[in-house]
């Protein structure tokens, strides 16, 4: 079965600076896509980013970036010029031949003045 | 117009009583999904549909009962509820396999048992 993990449960950032948040995950898969949501206190799941297996190139969408480490089955994501709004729990996610997600437990993200 | 939409919001009910969360999609997405959401915020899927036929059940207990009347809704309905059974249950829907088409949630469903 797949699993992700995202070990930071917290993470803090200054307004302006950059974070990093971290997953890995663990599949025996050739063919899978990777995302990062995001759920503001609204509750609402927004997806943030998507990366395909196969595409060596790390997706990138605005102020989010992905670095992507298909060996090492790693894939975290860069938030720059961090903003008030960005505070969310961050999920990473996982899906395969089914269609389904796969979620990590999860990394609560503070911005800071 | 809200993309995928469900009803009710929130619901407060006591231990042993059955009720449904309702769910519609105005995409013309052909799955849908519900999820649960513990208290601990973790996420996991517990039922889909493709077409009104059930391909996924994630060893849920069948107190839980999905139904889908046509492809654009999926409702589910709880049975005999228990304190376990507080979480934030959101619904969602993609066109096709979730890898090619994005999966749009529903703002999600808090439902306590007291």
């Amino acid at each position: 079965a797949q699993t992700v993990t995202q070990s930071q449960p917290e993470m803090s950032v200054q307004e302006a600076e950059t974070v990093t948040l971290s997953c890995t995950y663990d599949t025996s898969e050739s063919d899978y896509y990777l995302f990062w949501y995001k759920q503001p206190p609204s509750r609402q799941m927004i997806l943030v980013i998507r990366q395909e297996a196969y595409k060596q190139q790390n997706a990138t969408e605005n102020r989010f970036s992905v670095n992507f480490q298909k060996a090492a089955k790693s894939f975290s994501l860069k938030i720059s010029d961090s903003q008030l709004g960005d505070a969310a729990m961050y999920f990473c996610a996982y899906t395969g031949t089914a269609s389904k997600l796969t979620f990590g437990t999860g990394t609560r993200l503070q911005v800071t003045l | 117009d809200t993309a995928v939409s469900q009803t009710p919001k929130y619901l407060v009910t006591q231990m042993g009583n059955d009720k449904s969360i309702k769910c519609e999609q105005n995409l013309g997405h052909d799955t849908m999904y519900w999820y649960k959401q513990d208290s601990k915020k973790f996420l996991k899927i517990m039922f889909s549909y493709n077409n009104k036929e059930l391909i996924i059940n994630e060893t849920v207990p069948n107190r839980f009962s999905p139904k889908s009347p046509d492809k654009a809704h999926l409702n589910l309905h709880i049975n005999s509820l228990e304190l376990g059974d507080s979480a934030v249950y959101f619904c969602a829907s993609s066109q096709g396999w979730v890898g090619i088409g994005e999966l749009f949630f529903g703002e999600g469903s808090r439902l306590t048992v007291l």
